[in-house]
Formats: C-alpha cells, structure tokens, sequence
C-alpha cells in the first residue's frame, strides 16, 4: 500500500551541525511530498514540499529534492539551531484527486547549544 | 495570519462517554479533515468533509464516529462511546481547494484521555 518511512529518532546534534532526515515512499502514480514540522505544544506546520519529480522545496534553510528514482525526500539543513528542535513529519498526498496526507512515524531533533 | 484553532487542548472522560471535539477552521476554507495520532505512532487520517459531507473516510472511522459543521464556522468529531484505544491526540486540519498540494492548515490539537 502506500505509506512514507522515516528514519528513526530522536536524533540528537549540536548547534551548527548539519541534518539530515531520510524519508522513503511508497506510492502508486505520483504522489506530491511534504514536510511538516510540529514545535512543542503546537500544531503541524508545513515546512516544505514538493510536487513532482527533481523538484526542491526549501523554507528556513531547509531543503528537501524530491528524487523518484529513489523514491526519497530527504530533509536537509546545513547548520541547526537550537530553536530547530522540533518533531519533523514526512508526509505524501497521492496524485488523481486524493486529499488525505498519509505521514511518516516522525522524527524527534534534538539541537544542544 | 489565519489559524486553525481546537477546543478543548485536553480532554479527559470515562469509557463509555460521549466527547465532542471542536474546531474552527480558516474562514474561507472548503475542505475540512480529523486526523488522530496515538502516542508514539504515526499521524493517521480520520475523515475528510466538503460541502456538508464526508468525502472521504478511514478504516479507523467507524460507526463511533461522526463528523458535522453545525454551523458557518465549527467543525465537529463526535465519538459517541468511547473506548480506551480512542485515547489520542486528534488534529483537525482544512484547506481552500482540493489541488493536490495545496497545503493542509492543522490546528494545535486535543489531547483526548479515556479512562
């Protein structure tokens, strides 16, 4: 079926180091990607998206490609601040008229000073 | 900027108990959503609603569930007896149009707690 994986967290850094959070897909068609972003004691936030193949989406120095020979969307940040420290959702929306986005387990960042 | 905003943030009732869960979405939105995430698991879809109807439902919502707009500006998820599973946090979410990336608004959240 269709369905996103993450990588596992929490994953812990130190402030100015580089992230990355893998995320696969599996999908029928051509699904639109998304990452969303959950503050503590907040809502989800769309960070970023994309919707077809070789396209990158980017917010807040964060950058994701969407790679379909990889089925991948890999979320990206060349130096992370403590305020980074979030819970990060891979998530796909299925092409042909679906809406409902189906999520990854999430990823818990931890950023230290 | 425009938000979507949930009431109660954290709900505690017995099992067996009828709990409503509201909602309001961004004003000029036409497509409405509940999703739900047990603790430690993933965000799951619930029920989608556009034009006083559910458009689109899960495994998950069965007869339990039940979702309205009672009026211009409240969107509702009724679980009419509840069990110690339903124990979650529910995310209402909404969106102007049904273009495939238009991007799904979600409120905050209710933590809801069967005992």
């Amino acid at each position: 079926g269709n369905s996103v994986t993450q990588m596992e967290g929490p994953v812990t850094l130190s402030e100015e180091a580089f992230l990355t959070i893998n995320c696969t897909y599996t999908a029928t068609g051509y699904p639109s990607l998304f990452w969303y972003v959950q503050y503590p004691g907040e809502g989800l936030q769309l960070l970023l998206k994309a919707t077809k193949a070789d396209d990158k989406g980017s917010n807040k120095g964060f950058e994701a490609t969407y790679r379909k020979e990889t089925t991948s969307f890999h979320l990206e940040k060349g130096s992370v601040q403590v305020s980074d420290s979030a819970v990060y959702f891979c998530a796909l929306i299925l092409s042909g008229g679906y809406n409902k986005l189906i999520f990854g387990a999430g990823t818990r960042l931890a950023v230290h000073p | 900027e425009p938000e979507v905003t949930q009431t109660p943030s954290h709900q505690v009732t017995q099992m067996g108990q009828e709990v409503i869960l509201r909602c309001v979405p961004i004003s000029n939105h036409l497509y409405f959503y509940w999703y739900r995430q047990i603790l430690g698991q993933k965000v799951e879809f619930l029920v989608s609603f556009y034009n006083n109807e559910i458009s689109e439902k899960s495994e998950i919502f069965d007869d339990q569930f039940s979702v309205e707009r009672p009026d211009g500006s409240n969107f509702t998820l009724k679980i009419r007896s509840t069990k110690l599973e339903d124990s979650a946090m529910y995310f209402c979410a909404s969106r102007g149009t049904l273009q495939g990336a238009d991007t799904q608004y979600f409120g905050p959240g209710t933590r809801l707690t069967v005992l």
